[in-house]
């Protein structure tokens, strides 16, 4: 059964603090790692990975990958309040399954 | 970009009432939508991946008798929760991606559906 585990499951800190979200997981067949910010409705995508020690960066995220550690993180640096969502990070097998971790809930205190 | 849009919003109902979901792809064509539920507090697990043309595939412990999909067309898919009952109740959101089931790229949600059952 494939399975996505996420730490840590909440994480509280103060603006302009540097966080790491981490996803470890094991799947048959791995297609793609992806990670969404989810606030109040449905996950918008932040990023997606498939290939190992290639840093994808958006702004002040950022995120890598290490299929032989079969591991990710989500590094976002100089954290602001709007920061403050449930990280998801899902991965994708086959015939674009996606399985989801329980979510890294972020609260960034002014 | 990809845009997927969900209707409705959110929906409250007595129980024993049966509620229909829509998911469109507004920009691209979708062979393959997938169905998502999420309890509060809780992460996304998969209900079913809804197939252009064919039938849905279930995941283990999802009653295709109460949960109806069908995927009529490229862009719709709807999801019907029959003889809703309180347990029911949840966020549904529903996804898609250019890349249908090919996993190369990422799929786009819907805004999801809540559903409270009376």
């Amino acid at each position: 059964e494939d399975k996505v585990v996420q730490s840590p499951l909440s994480l509280v800190v103060h603006e302009g603090d540097t966080v790491t979200l981490n996803c470890s997981y094991e799947v048959t067949n791995f297609r793609s790692l992806l990670w969404y910010k989810q606030e109040k409705k449905a996950p918008t995508f932040l990023f997606m990975l498939t290939s190992s020690g290639i840093e994808k960066k958006s702004g002040r995220l950022s995120s890598i990958l290490d299929k032989k550690e079969l591991f990710s993180i989500l590094n976002i640096t100089a954290t602001q309040t709007g920061d403050s969502a449930v990280y998801l990070c899902a991965v994708v097998a086959n015939a674009g399954k996606s399985t989801f971790g329980d979510g890294t809930t972020l609260t960034v205190k002014p | 970009g990809a845009v997927v849009s969900q209707h409705p919003s959110r929906v409250i109902c007595k129980s024993g009432t049966s509620v229909k979901i829509e998911c469109r792809s507004l920009d691209f064509q979708a062979t393959t939508m997938f169905w998502y539920r999420q309890f509060p507090k809780q992460s996304l697990m998969l209900m079913a991946t809804s197939n252009e043309g064919s039938k849905a595939t279930y995941e283990q412990g999802v009653e295709k008798d109460k949960f109806l999909i069908n995927h009529a067309s490229l862009t719709l898919s709807t999801l019907t929760v029959t003889s809703a009952h309180p347990e029911d109740s949840s966020f549904y959101i529903c996804s898609a991606g250019p890349g249908g089931s090919r996993g190369n790229q990422p799929q786009h949600f819907g805004d999801g559906t809540r559903l409270s059952i009376l």
